[in-house]
């Protein structure tokens, strides 16, 4: 299985400001396999992206994603406070990276 | 819009089984995957296994001797069934719908709606 690496593991920003999260793979991802998901507390998660750059139905497009091959990228232009929680990604089929959290600074 | 709804017992002792079921609405379970997630207190989210609708199963091979995901296309129901459980098996156990794709002698999938989930305690 390939390895999901995501960084920072804590992300301190206010709102406002921008966001870069960075997900990177052991080995590359197939045809860009990769989905973002968002989880706030007590929630379930919620799909972001798709096809690493598909913007899930009904996500607002200050959330983009980016990146192929082994490097891949969700930023958030501007954060709004609902915007903080924990992202992850996950190449398909294979297990999820250990998240971001991103908190209000 | 496909929502889903876990049910089913909040605590279960230890070496028993647990059960859940997922009730989909807002569209039917056919011509879909349909999956079970878990994630234990604090850390990240683990698939346990999807079901297609016509009864054909893949789970993950570290709970497939004791993991069984069943589904009842006339209720619009799928079920979980993990047995022998212990306390690492305590968790947040979603259900979801997932999206597979084809690709070479593999199936990829991600997940497009999930449930809001229900926390399973396994205490004695």
């Amino acid at each position: 299985d390939i390895v999901l690496t995501q960084s920072p593991g804590t992300l301190s920003l206010s709102p406002g400001e921008r966001a870069t999260l960075s997900c990177r793979a052991s080995r590359s991802v197939s045809n860009n396999y990769l989905a973002w998901y968002q989880q706030k507390p007590g929630q379930a998660p919620r799909l972001l992206i798709y096809g690493a750059s598909s913007r899930a139905t009904g996500i607002p497009d200050r959330f983009s994603g980016s990146g192929s091959g082994t490097d891949f990228t969700l930023t958030i232009t501007r954060l709004e406070p609902e915007d903080f929680a924990v992202y992850y990604c996950q190449q398909y089929g294979a297990p999820f990276g250990g998240g971001t959290k991103v908190e209000i600074k | 819009q496909v929502q889903l709804q876990e049910s089913g017992p909040g605590l279960v002792k230890p070496s028993e089984t647990l059960s859940l079921t997922c009730t989909v609405s807002g569209g039917s379970l056919s011509s879909n995957y349909w999956s079970w997630l878990r994630q234990s207190p604090g850390m990240g989210l683990d698939w346990i296994g999807y079901i297609y609708y016509t009864g054909s199963t893949t789970y993950n091979s570290s709970l497939e001797s004791r993991v069984m995901i069943s589904v009842d296309t006339s209720n619009n129901q799928f079920s979980l069934k993990l047995r022998s459980v212990s306390a690492a098996d305590t968790a947040v156990y979603y259900c979801a719908r997932a999206n597979v794709l084809r690709y070479f002698d593999s199936n990829l999938y991600y997940f497009d709606f999930w449930g809001q989930g229900t926390l399973v305690t396994v205490s004695s």
